[in-house]
């Protein structure tokens, strides 16, 4: 049963870079089977998607985060990572990872790709001096 | 970027009530590509429904999606004490992913 687990500080001071990783368990990153995705959750913004990275380090980014915003994978070690530049308050949230399959499954003969299928239990990141 | 609004905000209802949330999409959502999460206090969100319509493993067939374009609805068909939450509707038909703001189902 795969799993996923975020660690990386709580408290992150302004203008510095917030880094969290990923750690996956009961999958291999290197499958080339899903998008390995950041999420956060903020009061006032709900969720967000961050962006990805697939396996071969290609990577879709969310264009409201302004080039701030880096993912990165480590396969021989299964964790990818997230870095957020020049935080401010605003990135204060719970930074979620998870997967999204690239493949889609047949369901009574028609092919249906899935959203997110496996999210981490989420860590909670606040910005302040 | 496709913007998700979900209607309406809070559902006050009893356990053995139907539920109706509703999803709707500032443009087409592409083949399907709408997904629906339940939430609950504390913990990440769970996938409910994918493709609009097709139930996630282990998801009781009391929920049910529908929809296309750009109207989606989930249906919760009796409620049970566990599916007080919030639900999330989210499309993956292009980027960036974006989710709605949720609807909270509460108990009356």
């Amino acid at each position: 049963q795969v799993q996923l687990q975020e660690s990386g500080p709580g408290l992150v001071k302004p203008s510095e870079t917030l880094s969290l990783t990923c750690s996956v368990s009961g999958d291999s990153l290197s499958s080339g089977s899903y998008y390995w995705t950041w999420i956060r959750q903020s009061p006032g913004k709900g969720l967000e998607w961050i962006g990805y990275i697939y396996y071969s380090g290609s990577t879709s980014y969310n264009p409201s985060l302004k080039g701030r915003v880096t993912i990165s994978v480590d396969t021989s070690k299964n964790q990818f990572s997230l870095n957020l530049s020049s935080v401010t308050a605003a990135d204060t949230a719970i930074y979620y990872c998870a997967r999204e399959p690239t493949d889609g499954v047949y369901v009574a003969g028609s092919y249906y790709y899935s959203g997110l299928d496996v999210w981490g239990q989420g860590t909670t990141v606040t910005v302040s001096s | 970027e496709i913007v998700l609004t979900q209607s309406p905000g809070t559902l006050s209802l009893s356990p053995g009530e139907r539920a109706t949330l509703s999803c709707r999409a500032s443009q087409s959502v592409r083949s399907s590509h709408l997904a629906w999460y339940q939430q609950k206090p504390g913990q990440a969100p769970r996938l409910l429904i994918f493709g609009a319509s097709i139930r996630a493993t282990g998801i009781p067939d009391r929920f049910s999606g529908s929809g296309s374009g750009t109207d989606f609805t989930l249906t919760i068909s009796s409620l049970e004490p566990e599916d007080f939450a919030v639900y999330y509707c989210q499309q993956y038909s292009s980027f960036p992913r974006t989710f709605g703001q949720g609807t909270k189902v509460e108990i009356k």
